[in-house]
């Protein structure tokens, strides 16, 4: 069974960092790309960055370009996401994606003083 | 500019069936599209994909109640015997080389 479990969400203040990871299992995870996709309260999906299954490509959304970091590590079945100067608009659930087939189950980051 | 376009609401009578529409932005009518389904409170879980000769490829426990087809530009979810559980956002997205889009989302109520 494919898992995705997201971690290291929380409560930041602005200009804060964190980082998110995403444990995959039940997969071959180096065989797939990933992707982070948020969902701020009371508002639709939004794509953040994807990377592809060796990590040789790498897309952001404009919103997040320059501040957020995608990255992998294979061996550990890990995803991550390096998030700097926190904004109040990143308050959102974050989510890993495995390609478009499968979502974790999300962590909440809260940007606010 | 790749973007996706769904209404943002639609409604059916409980048993009835109900077509949603997420349309392609002009020159990307070859792109294959996902759907996502999203009860309140919880996660989006993956429903298909939609390619754009009609073909979908449903993801895992998905019921046959679900059906993916397409037409040009539109590509379509269509349930049938609608049941409650089915009151959601679905979500459309695509993807190409680049950055990855979602739709707006529709709102389906269940009457």
């Amino acid at each position: 069974e494919v898992q995705l479990v997201e971690s290291g969400g929380g409560l930041v203040q602005p200009g804060e960092s964190l980082r998110l990871s995403c444990a995959g299992s039940g997969f071959t995870f180096s065989s797939y790309e990933m992707n982070w996709v948020r969902q701020a309260p009371g508002k639709g999906l939004e794509w953040v960055s994807y990377i592809s299954s060796s990590g040789s490509s790498i897309y952001y959304a404009d919103s997040v370009k320059g501040r957020f970091t995608i990255s992998r590590d294979n061996a550990k079945n890990s995803l991550y996401l390096q998030m700097n100067s926190l904004r109040a608009e990143d308050t959102a659930v974050y989510y890993c994606t495995r390609d478009q087939s499968y979502w974790g189950q999300g962590t909440l980051v809260t940007v606010s003083s | 500019q790749l973007v996706l376009t769904q209404s943002p609401s639609a409604s059916a009578s409980l048993g009835a069936s109900v077509k949603l529409t997420c349309t392609l932005s002009s020159g990307h009518s070859s792109y294959a599209i996902a759907w996502h389904k999203q009860q309140p409170e919880k996660g989006p879980r993956y429903l298909m994909k939609v390619n754009s000769d009609g073909t979908h490829i449903k993801g895992d426990g998905i019921p046959d109640r679900f059906s993916g087809s397409s037409s040009g530009a539109e590509r379509y979810l269509t349930i049938s015997s609608l049941q409650s559980e089915d009151e959601a956002d679905y979500y459309c997205q695509t993807w190409g080389t680049g950055p990855r889009v979602f739709g707006g989302g529709t709102k389906l109520t269940v009457l």
